[in-house]
């Protein structure tokens, strides 16, 4: 089978950094991908890694490591409206026409 | 640019009554089409998905059904509704080289009374 583990909350003040973490167990591997969700909005496309590394975008930075089957998403310079659901999704390896997302992490973060 | 419309925006069905949600793209041709549902607090469940016009893959046995009459059109169905079927229901797009690079709607969020 095929599943993305990620924590289910995780909190922070203003300015500070938090790291989303996102661990996957998949038959085959294309990249992962992050998904943004403000409370009441649809998703977002954040940011897809096919390699390892890390690939900054601003103040989000998402990060693959292959070998370890895990990634994460980091936000830096926290800001209140990045108050949000992250999910990260791979692609179904018997149908590469879906996506598989993970269950989701809320960030909360305070001032 | 590309836009995914999606309406109605809210609803409320009582428990029997049919169900139509539609969802339209603009500015692209020939995209995958995609209808989820999210409880919630939940996490995103695919219901049906299409690759071309007239091609359906339901992923959920239910009572939903889905259609795509036209290239960038894509129709959520049900002939009863059910109290489980309320939830917050999301059409989404891609093109064809991103597969993990899905466009959602703004949703319909539908409770069924």
């Amino acid at each position: 089978g095929q599943s993305l583990e990620q924590p289910s909350e995780v909190t922070a003040v203003e300015g500070a950094i938090v790291q989303i973490n996102c661990t996957y167990q998949t038959s085959g591997f294309y990249g992962l991908s992050w998904y943004q969700q403000h409370d009441g909005g649809a998703p977002t496309f954040l940011s897809y890694n096919a390699l390892d590394g890390l690939e900054e975008t601003g103040r989000f930075s998402s990060f693959l490591s292959r070998s370890d089957s895990y990634g994460y998403l980091l936000l830096q310079e926290l800001q209140m409206k990045d108050s949000a659901s992250y999910f990260c999704a791979v692609r179904d390896w018997s149908n590469t026409d879906k996506l598989i997302f993970g269950t989701g992490t809320r960030l909360q973060v305070f001032p | 640019s590309q836009t995914i419309h999606q309406w109605p925006a809210t609803l409320v069905q009582p428990v029997g009554s049919p169900l139509s949600l539609e969802c339209t793209v603009e500015g692209t041709s020939n995209p995958n089409l995609y209808w989820y549902r999210q409880a919630a607090g939940r996490g995103l469940q695919l219901l049906f998905y299409s690759v071309g016009i007239g091609q359906i893959s339901s992923e959920v046995p239910q009572n939903l059904s889905a259609s795509r009459p036209q290239d960038r059109q894509f129709i959520l169905s049900s002939k009863k509704l059910l109290l489980s079927d309320s939830g917050f229901y999301l059409c989404a797009w891609r093109v064809r080289n991103r597969q993990q690079e899905q466009y959602f709607g703004p949703g319909t969020r539908l409770t069924v009374t």
